[in-house]
């Protein structure tokens, strides 16, 4: 079972700067990555897939990059909206793992 | 629209069992795989139990195999949980969760709002 690991485990950063969220695989998992965005009391919504193509719906301000073991989803110009858990998940094979979350807060 | 709608949820003794569901509604249903996918109280997310669109394949979490067991009525575009022998830590949000393909190595592309599941005496 490929093993997801995000850093940081908690990320507080200032409106309209830069976020960058880490996630990383135990073994290649090609572009196969998927991050979904969790707000309280939500159900999770996909946010980015292939590591870098942006779900329906999703502003232009969140990207994505890396492929093999490790990956990066950028949200630029912070919007308290954007304040979530944010997990990345592999699915180059089965079972399809994530990880445990990094919790983006906008102070 | 594509949706997900669980229900089934609630409180239940150790031991007991209860059945969820997810029904579908906005997309052709029998072509893509579902996974169940549970968080616990301020806990990260964990796949729980996953089939195929043609309901022929089905895979379980270790944590749950042997309890759980999950199957789909393409005619009904429902998918359903059957959860036997349940345990405290088992107690979570259950969401269900479309695979953007038919088998369930893939990103989910859409996910339902959960329903609750509590097991405590």
């Amino acid at each position: 079972e490929i093993v997801m690991t995000q850093s940081p485990a908690t990320l507080s950063v200032s409106p309209g700067v830069r976020a960058t969220l880490s996630c990383r695989a135990s073994q290649s998992v090609s572009s196969n990555l998927a991050w979904y965005q969790q707000k309280p009391g939500q159900a999770p919504r996909l946010v980015m897939y292939g590591a870098s193509t942006r779900a329906t719906g999703i502003p232009a301000r969140f990207s994505g990059s890396g492929s093999g073991t490790e990956f990066t989803l950028t949200i630029t110009s912070l919007q308290s909206e954007d304040s979530a858990v944010y997990y990345c998940q592999h699915y180059n094979a089965w079972p399809a793992t994530l990880g445990q979350g990094t919790r983006l807060e906008i102070k | 629209d594509v949706r997900l709608l669980e229900s089934g949820g609630g409180l239940v003794q150790p031991g007991g069992s209860l059945r969820l569901s997810c029904a579908a509604s906005g997309f052709t249903f029998s072509d893509y795989a579902i996974t169940w996918v549970r968080q616990a109280p301020g806990k990260g997310l964990e796949w729980v139990s996953a089939l195929t669109a043609s309901g022929r394949n089905t895979y379980y979490a270790d944590s749950v195999k042997g309890r759980f067991t999950i199957s789909r009525d393409n005619s009904r575009d429902t998918v359903y949980l059957q959860m036997d022998s349940l345990r405290a830590e088992d107690s979570a949000i259950y969401y269900c969760a479309k695979s953007f393909w038919d088998v369930p190595r893939g990103y989910f592309d859409c996910w339902g709002q959960g329903t609750l599941v509590s097991v405590s005496s």
